[in-house]
């Protein structure tokens, strides 16, 4: 079965970087894009960008450009979402997630999330 | 980028109601419209995709119509593992991939 396996919690101050693993098994990594999604406390979802696992090609979202980096280690089934200059409204739990078909933006699987909080 | 706009933001209903949920969206997207259920604590659930096409091992009391600009989200009758918060979102358009506000559907 598809499982989406990601790292733990983390607690970073304002100014640094966060690197957040997606571990994937149960399907052909390469088949299919990977998405980042992040939920602030008590907020909407709000869709980052996604990754081309086969070629390594990415798609941000605008609000995210020059901060977000993807990328991903075909050897091991796992994308990375990095962010960085972080601030405090950074503060969410961040997904990653699969789509139903490639190139579909119907996300079937999740991630269980990852807490990432910025505080000083 | 499109805006999908959801009504109400959050509701009170009692088990056996039947529930709408509505979604607007700020240009036609054609039947390019998923809903998912988001528990606390928990990733969202994918309900229904391409508008109305119910996703395996979703029960059938979930159903969902619309193309274009309007689209409904219907629960028959709510059971009280539906309490939950409800997204819609769309893939006609991107990116950006967007996402509706919510709608939070509470216990009367």
């Amino acid at each position: 079965q598809v499982q989406l396996v990601q790292s733990g919690a983390e607690v970073k101050k304002p100014g640094a970087s966060v690197k957040v693993s997606c571990k994937a098994s149960g399907y052909t990594f390469t088949g299919y894009y990977m998405h980042w999604v992040r939920q602030a406390p008590g907020q909407g979802l709000e869709w980052m960008g996604r990754i081309n696992p086969n070629s390594g090609g990415t798609n941000y979202a605008q609000k995210f450009q020059g901060r977000v980096t993807m990328t991903r280690d075909t050897s091991i089934s796992t994308a990375y979402m990095e962010l960085s200059r972080l601030r405090s409204d950074d503060t969410a739990v961040y997904y990653c997630a699969r789509e139903m078909i490639f190139g579909v933006v119907i996300i079937s699987y999740w991630g269980q999330g990852t807490l990432v909080t910025v505080s000083s | 980028a499109i805006q999908l706009t959801q009504s109400p933001s959050s509701l009170s209903a009692s088990v056996g109601d039947r529930v709408t949920i509505t979604c607007r969206a700020s240009q036609g997207i054609s039947s390019a419209l998923a809903w998912y259920q988001q528990k606390p604590g928990k990733a969202p659930k994918l309900l229904i995709y391409d508008a109305s096409s119910l996703e395996s091992g979703v029960p059938s009391r979930f159903s969902g119509s619309g193309s274009g600009t309007d689209f409904t989200l219907t629960i028959s009758s709510l059971q009280p593992e539906d309490f939950a918060t409800y997204y819609c979102q769309q893939f006609n358009s991107y990116p950006p991939l967007t996402f509706g506000g919510g709608t939070k559907v509470e216990i009367k």
